[in-house]
């Protein structure tokens, strides 16, 4: 059972705009930034989003975060099939003494 | 560029220990908050633990389900991050990634990972 709350699964058309949300608490995303991370078929996760809603260099604009209050979300629009992915987010956790919490991860498919 | 290669999995049965290794390149490892995070087959990423940097106190910090029995440490000198694994249990295997860790306004994140190491506790 994950302490950060994510639907186990998405999708959407190529061209579409899909969201994935992401559900904590007070101690966590209320109180703390949220990262994403973008894991491939395969491979090891990648920094996506930091800081609520920021891009490392290299990440394409067509990926946007955002929080308020307790939840966050990922948004990527004009989809494509190299999205597909598992995606997680993760916030620092003020009640386990600033552990990082993730969330179970979402499995975007591409249709 | 950042690289980190982790290095030690394997098979052990439940019980033993294991040691993994993490080689870090193209970052001032000493001044890097590292962690450890885990990612059982099949399942989502749990963070194990994290160890700061030696000027920010050196301290360890690790997740409850392996408290009292993992313990992260750094050699400065090799740009080497450990995890000592003890009294592994079946549930503990999972591949094992290394992350150097970056701040921004509410703490220290996973930013950049490693190819992970499998580790698999097996009788």
């Amino acid at each position: 059972q994950s302490v950060l709350t994510q639907p186990p699964s998405a999708s959407g058309t190529p061209g579409q705009r899909v969201t994935i949300s992401c559900s904590g608490s007070s101690s966590n995303i209320g109180s703390n930034t949220v990262n994403w991370y973008q894991q491939l078929p395969g491979t090891a996760p990648k920094l996506l989003i930091y800081s609520n809603n920021q891009r490392p260099s290299g990440v394409p604009d067509r990926f946007s975060g955002s929080k308020s209050g307790t939840s966050a979300s990922l948004a990527i629009s004009g989809l494509q099939s190299e999205d597909e992915a598992d995606y997680y987010c993760a916030a620092w956790d003020d009640s386990l003494n600033g552990h990082v919490v993730f969330g179970g991860g979402t499995k975007l498919t591409v249709l | 560029e950042v690289q980190l290669v982790e290095s030690g999995g394997g098979l052990v049965k439940p019980g033993g220990s294991l040691r993994l290794s993490c080689a870090a390149s193209g970052f001032t490892f000493s001044n890097a908050w590292m962690s450890w995070v885990r990612q059982a087959p099949g399942k989502g990423l749990e963070w194990v633990g994290r160890i700061k940097s030696k000027t920010d106190g050196g301290t360890t910090d690790y997740a409850a389900p392996v408290k009292g029995r993992f313990t992260i440490s750094r050699d400065d000198s090799k740009n080497t991050l450990y995890l000592q694994m003890n009294s592994l249990k079946t549930e503990d295997t999972a591949v094992y990634y290394c992350t150097t860790d970056l701040p921004d306004s509410s703490g220290y994140y996973p930013s950049y990972w490693g190819q992970g190491t499998l580790v698999t506790v097996s009788s």
